[in-house]
């Protein structure tokens, strides 16, 4: 079946530091694959996505690159502020399943401390 | 454009009791599935409704059962609540290109006492 393996947490880090959330999956098909963010009492909001090999997602200085060959999407980020500290999950979905369920990791938690 | 809404907020339930959970999906989603989120650990598929079926089903006890009303919107029903309920309930919206990714509501905070 298909699963989702984050590095575990908690990662605490300085401000400006550099950010690197390993995460690798196993899927029996192609699927497609997103980071979510969950900040402090709230749901999950969609960070970035990549839907086939080497597309990079983006969005709010956060990157990850879809790497068919190592099964790994991680996500990475040049300099984090305080306002990244949050839970961060990665997650798949088989595109070739149409409303295939998500399946998620276990979720790292970042601190990020001025 | 209004996302995904769940009501209530927070709910506390006693042991055996039954509750029922909401769900409205972002506009334009027919897909409604619904997440259960222990403290600490990743969200698990509880089930996926579609056209007001049952679409899909996670590992999760018949305790568990849900409905999709024609306006799309959902709901889940948990029976004979157990301690080990307690967790925080996810809905996510998509639509039949869920590969793009899905749209979740800020959830409710199930207590089970």
């Amino acid at each position: 079946g298909n699963s989702v393996t984050q590095m575990e947490g908690p990662v605490t880090l300085s401000e400006e530091a550099f950010l690197t959330i390993n995460c690798t999956y196993t899927a029996t098909g192609y699927p497609s694959l997103f980071w979510y963010v969950q900040y402090p009492g709230e749901g999950l909001q969609l960070l970035l996505k990549a839907t086939k090999a080497d597309d990079k997602g983006s969005n709010k200085g956060f990157e990850a690159t879809y790497r068919k060959e190592t099964t790994s999407f991680h996500l990475e980020k040049g300099s984090v502020q305080v306002s990244d500290s949050a839970v961060y999950f990665c997650a798949l979905s088989d595109r070739n399943s149409g409303n295939t369920p998500l399946v998620f990791g276990k979720g790292t938690r970042l601190s990020v401390i001025a | 454009d209004a996302g995904v809404t769940q009501s209530p907020t927070h709910l506390i339930k006693t042991r055996g009791q039954q509750v029922t959970l909401r769900c409205s999906p972002k506009s334009g989603h027919d897909t409604v599935s619904w997440y259960q989120q222990a403290l600490g650990q990743g969200p698990q598929f509880i089930f996926q409704y579609y056209e007001e079926e049952e679409r899909q089903r996670g590992n999760f006890p018949d305790r568990f059962s849900g409905h999709q009303f024609p306006n799309y919107s959902s709901e889940l029903n948990v029976n004979a609540l157990l301690l080990g309920d307690s967790a925080l309930y996810l809905c996510a919206s998509s639509n039949d290109r869920a590969w793009r990714g899905y749209t979740f509501g800020s959830g409710t905070r199930l207590t089970v006492v």
